[in-house]
């Protein structure tokens, strides 16, 4: 079994300020862990991805994300926000091959 | 590379009538997925296909729905009879066994009046 809990569906930051989002994730076996962005009227992207190889994972536009195996989290940051990254996040987990499971996702709001 | 590619890219259709969405994966990748997203209920996985085969159709909301992937590059869901309750952004997604993660189409918007 498999799932993933993102802490906060809504985040507010200022620009240039840093960006945190949180994920905790859940599973029998080792997992892969994603981080998705979806901006308006679009699919989903990814932006990272975690598969057991180095804990911290780097990813397209200045984010990346740290996995923590004792605390079963794979938190998103970024230094710096910037307006271009206000956007919808997700974040997933893959234990059996192929199936993803999503979490509910997170939207960021940048402020100027 | 051309992406996932879904069409059409917004339907609107009136109650009862027959809708089928088209979704053609990345060349080269073995799994396929269908989602649908609302705000409701978020991000819902469907059905998804490996090697064209449906492996896991738990999420099909109902005997109204259907998928079929007859060849490797091409998968419909159909929607028979639709309803209003069935309006979403219904996303295919597909990954290959070298590349775990999902690349996900554009979506189609499907409103039912």
């Amino acid at each position: 079994a498999q799932s993933v809990t993102q802490l906060g569906s809504h985040v507010s930051v200022s620009e240039g300020a840093l960006v945190l989002l949180r994920c905790n994730y859940s599973s029998s076996v080792p997992p892969y862990l994603f981080w998705y962005v979806q901006y308006p009227n679009q699919g989903l992207q990814l932006l990272l991805k975690y598969t057991s190889a180095a804990t911290l994972v780097k990813g397209i536009n200045g984010f990346e994300a740290e996995f923590k195996k004792s605390e079963t989290s794979f938190h998103l940051t970024k230094p710096s926000a910037h307006m271009s990254d206000a956007a919808e996040y997700f974040c997933a987990v893959t234990a059996n091959a192929g199936k993803s499971t999503f979490g509910d996702g997170t939207t960021l709001t940048v402020k100027p | 590379d051309a992406g996932v590619i879904q069409s059409p890219r917004h339907e609107v259709t009136e109650m009862g009538q027959e809708v089928t969405l088209r979704c053609k994966p990345i060349s080269g990748h073995n799994s396929l997925f269908w989602y649908r997203q609302t705000m409701m209920r978020g991000l819902e996985l469907l059905i998804y296909f490996n090697n064209n085969v449906p492996i896991d159709d738990s999420g099909m909301p109902e005997d109204r729905f259907s998928a079929k992937m007859p060849n490797a590059s091409f998968s419909t869901l159909k929607i028979q009879p639709s309803e209003p309750r069935d309006s979403a952004v219904y996303f295919c997604a597909s990954s290959g066994e070298t590349s775990i993660e999902q690349y996900f189409g554009p979506g189609t918007r499907l409103t039912v009046t």
